[in-house]
């Protein structure tokens, strides 16, 4: 299956702040998502981008499929935003998921 | 968002016994799947289904089988429990647009301890 890697592992922001996520994966995709794990355990879609740009409110994504790599920004960072951010990829049924990045954002 | 539960929501149970995960949709979704959490791995696909009584194995398959017999319910059973599987398992669906490639949604989730 595909190998996804994410970066930065972890991440602490005060809140307001800017960021970016990265997610670099080994092979040609026909899908890519981006999840978000709140501090209860509860998996939210973010979004569903194979390529191109993005955005749902302060959260936006851009996808290089050709250069095997997805960014996730965060704007505006609040507190409710922490929590662990997914990348998953395939190019069949079976999404492969990285490490993810463990973002806390501090008031 | 979508209608996905699973049940029981947590279960403590002794290794070598056989222990039956449900998660059941209202959407009528074609695709499901049952994922197991694990600190340091992200999540792990254990076993897909692709309509009743299709099934398929995932990355973690060794241990565990999967059932679908309506297209409402996909059950996982592991049948002599490891405290290897000690884990959090998730659910997921996909909806059907016309394409195979999909957004997932996922259940709340079932934490599962063997002693």
């Amino acid at each position: 299956g595909i190998q996804v890697e994410q970066s930065p592992p972890d991440l602490i922001l005060q809140e307001g702040a800017n960021s970016t996520l990265r997610c670099n994966f080994s092979d040609s995709v026909n899908n890519l998502q981006w999840f978000h794990q709140n501090p209860w355990g509860q998996l939210i879609n973010l979004f569903y981008i194979p390529s191109g740009t993005k955005q749902n409110g302060r959260l936006s994504a851009t996808t290089v499929a050709t250069e095997r790599y997805s960014l996730l920004y965060i704007s505006s960072s609040q507190t409710t935003d922490s929590g662990v951010y997914f990348c998953a990829a395939t190019n069949d049924y079976k999404l492969s998921f990285g490490a993810g990045t463990t973002v806390t954002v501090r008031a | 968002d979508a209608g996905i539960t699973q049940s029981p929501r947590h279960k403590v149970t002794e290794t070598g016994t056989p222990v039956t995960l449900r998660c059941h949709q209202t959407e009528n979704h074609r695709y499901m799947y049952w994922y197991r959490q694990d600190p340091g791995h992200g999540l792990r696909l254990i076993h897909y289904s692709y309509g009743v009584k299709d099934t398929d194995k995932g990355e973690v398959s060794d241990g565990y089988s999967v059932s679908r017999s309506k297209t409402e319910d996909f059950l996982l059973t592991l049948e002599s429990a490891t405290s290897s599987q000690t884990s959090v398992y998730f659910c997921a669906i996909s909806r059907r647009t016309g394409e195979p490639q999909e957004t997932q949604y996922f259940g709340p989730g079932t934490r599962l301890l063997v002693l």
